[in-house]
C-alpha cells in the first residue's frame, strides 16, 4: 500500500537559515509527488510538483527514487514561509492523493 | 485556479442528528470531487471520491451508509453525516480533481457533535 511519511511535526528555523522538510514515500508504481502548503487561516494549495522541476517561492524539491524521498528545500527561510506543509503522492487513476502527516514550519526572526 | 467553496464553514449538532455539507465548484464543471477528513494535528484522510451522476467510491474503512455522498450536478457535491456522534467531530474538506494534476481545495467545514 502507498504511504507518505513526514518525520517532523514541527520544524523551527531562524530567518535566513536553510530549510529542509523531509518526505519519504512508499509506492509500488511510478510515483508522482507534490508539496501542498497551508498558510494560517487559508485553504490548502499546491506549492510544487516533482514533474515540473520548478522553483516556487524559492522552494525546490527533487525526487530521489533510490531513497524514495522528495524533500522540500529552501536556501534562505523567510518569515512568510511559516505554514503547514504536506507532502502528497498521487496514486491510482484520476487525481487521488495520499497525504503525509504534515510539517509545521516556523520561521523565527 | 479553480475556486471551491464549502457550506457551512462551521456546524454544531446534537448526537443522533444528520448534517449536510455542501461543496461547490464556482467557476468550472467538476465531474470528480474528493472528500477528506482531518483530525486535529493529523493528516488529511481521503474518505471518498464523488463522481457526478454515479455512485461515490469510498475508501477502505469508510462507512458508505454513514457518510452519504451525492454529486447530482457538475458544480455541487454534498456529504451527509448521518446519525452523527461525537467521534464524527472533525474537519471535513472537499477538493476537485479537475483541470489536470492539481487539486483545488475548499476552505473546510468544522463539524462538532455534542
Amino acid at each position: 500500500a502507498q504511504r507518505v511519511t513526514q518525520p517532523e511535526k514541527l520544524l523551527s528555523v531562524f530567518k535566513g537559515a536553510p530549510v529542509e522538510l523531509k518526505c519519504n514515500y512508499s509506492y509500488s508504481g511510478s510515483p508522482e509527488l507534490f508539496w501542498y502548503v497551508q498558510y494560517s487561516r487559508q485553504r490548502l494549495q499546491l506549492l510544487l510538483r516533482h514533474i515540473s522541476r520548478e522553483s516556487i517561492k524559492g522552494f525546490t524539491a527533487d525526487l530521489n527514487k533510490g531513497e524514495t524521498s522528495f524533500h522540500l528545500k529552501k536556501p534562505f527561510a523567510q518569515e512568510e514561509d511559516s505554514a503547514m506543509y504536506y507532502c502528497a503522492l498521487k496514486t491510482g487513476g484520476g487525481n487521488k492523493l495520499t497525504f503525509g502527516t504534515g510539517t509545521q514550519l516556523k520561521v523565527e526572526l | 485556479g479553480a475556486v471551491v467553496s464549502q457550506h457551512p464553514s462551521r456546524v454544531i449538532c446534537k448526537s443522533g442528528t444528520s448534517v449536510k455539507i455542501e461543496c461547490r465548484s464556482l467557476d468550472f464543471q467538476a465531474t470528480t470531487m474528493f472528500w477528506y477528513r482531518q483530525f486535529p494535528k493529523q493528516s488529511l484522510m481521503l474518505m471518498a471520491t464523488s463522481n457526478e451522476g454515479s455512485k461515490a467510491t469510498y475508501e477502505q474503512g469508510v462507512e458508505k451508509d454513514k457518510f452519504l455522498i451525492n454529486h447530482a450536478s457538475l458544480t455541487l457535491s454534498t456529504l451527509t453525516v448521518t446519525s452523527a456522534h461525537p467521534e464524527d467531530s472533525s474537519f471535513y474538506i472537499c477538493s476537485t480533481g479537475q483541470g489536470g494534476y492539481e487539486q483545488f481545495f475548499g476552505p473546510g467545514t468544522r463539524l462538532t457533535v455534542l
